[in-house]
């Protein structure tokens, strides 16, 4: 089945810089690719997604990008404020199951 | 408001004394489905349900049960909890059509001692 790793678990930014996590997956029939924030205390909420017929895709100062070929993917967030701090989750649509596979998840802190 | 709503939110049990999580949606979705968040393990699948009366084991299914009578309900129940159940769990819920957009709910933080 698939299997979805993420990295960094932590990371840790000034505000303004870039920040960037990184996901990989095993299924290579895999299409689809949302990326979730979860805020304190609040449930996790999509913020972005791709499948598997582009290779990027933009929302303001959030992107992700997919390289099928060598089966991973990345969230890329700009000019990142106080609150982008979260924990961000990739996951992978698993096209056996039609279930969702979640990565370990990255806790970003945007220091003021 | 469209919403997933899970109650409790916070629960502190003792190990055996069977409790329920409680789990509606307002989105006429046919998905719905139970996860369990713990550090360093993201989100695992507990169960989930097509539709009604429709149940399948997730990825950690053990010690968990779950029942579809209604389209909007879907309860978490742990019949004899055990420490190894501490954890934080969401439900969530999807339209089977079109987009696989899950809606979460806030989380229940379960503690069994």
């Amino acid at each position: 089945g698939e299997n979805v790793e993420q990295h960094p678990s932590t990371l840790s930014v000034q505000e303004g810089d870039s920040a960037v996590i990184k996901c990989t997956y095993s299924d290579s029939a895999s299409n689809y690719f949302p990326w979730y924030k979860q805020e304190l205390g609040k449930g996790p909420q999509l913020i972005i997604d791709i499948r598997s017929n582009v290779g990027e895709k933009k929302d303001q100062r959030i992107a992700v990008t997919l390289n099928k070929t060598a089966k991973h993917f990345s969230l890329h967030i700009t000019e990142t404020q106080p609150e982008d701090s979260a924990v961000y989750f990739c996951a992978a649509l698993e096209d056996s199951s039609y279930k969702l596979i979640f990565g370990s998840g990255t806790r970003l802190l945007v220091r003021p | 408001e469209a919403q997933v709503t899970q109650n409790p939110r916070y629960l502190i049990t003792v190990t055996g004394k069977k409790l329920t999580v409680t789990c509606s949606q307002n989105m006429n979705h046919e998905y719905m489905s139970w996860y369990r968040q713990d550090p360093g393990l993201g989100l695992r699948q507990i169960y989930y349900s097509m539709n009604v009366e429709v149940t399948d084991k997730g990825d950690v299914p053990e010690g968990y049960k779950v029942s579809r009578k209604e389209k909007r309900n879907f309860p978490l129940i742990l019949e004899s909890p055990s420490p190894n159940q501490t954890s934080l769990y969401f439900c969530a819920s999807r339209d089977v059509s079109g987009a696989n957009v899950l809606t979460f709910g806030a989380g229940s933080r379960l503690t069994v001692l």
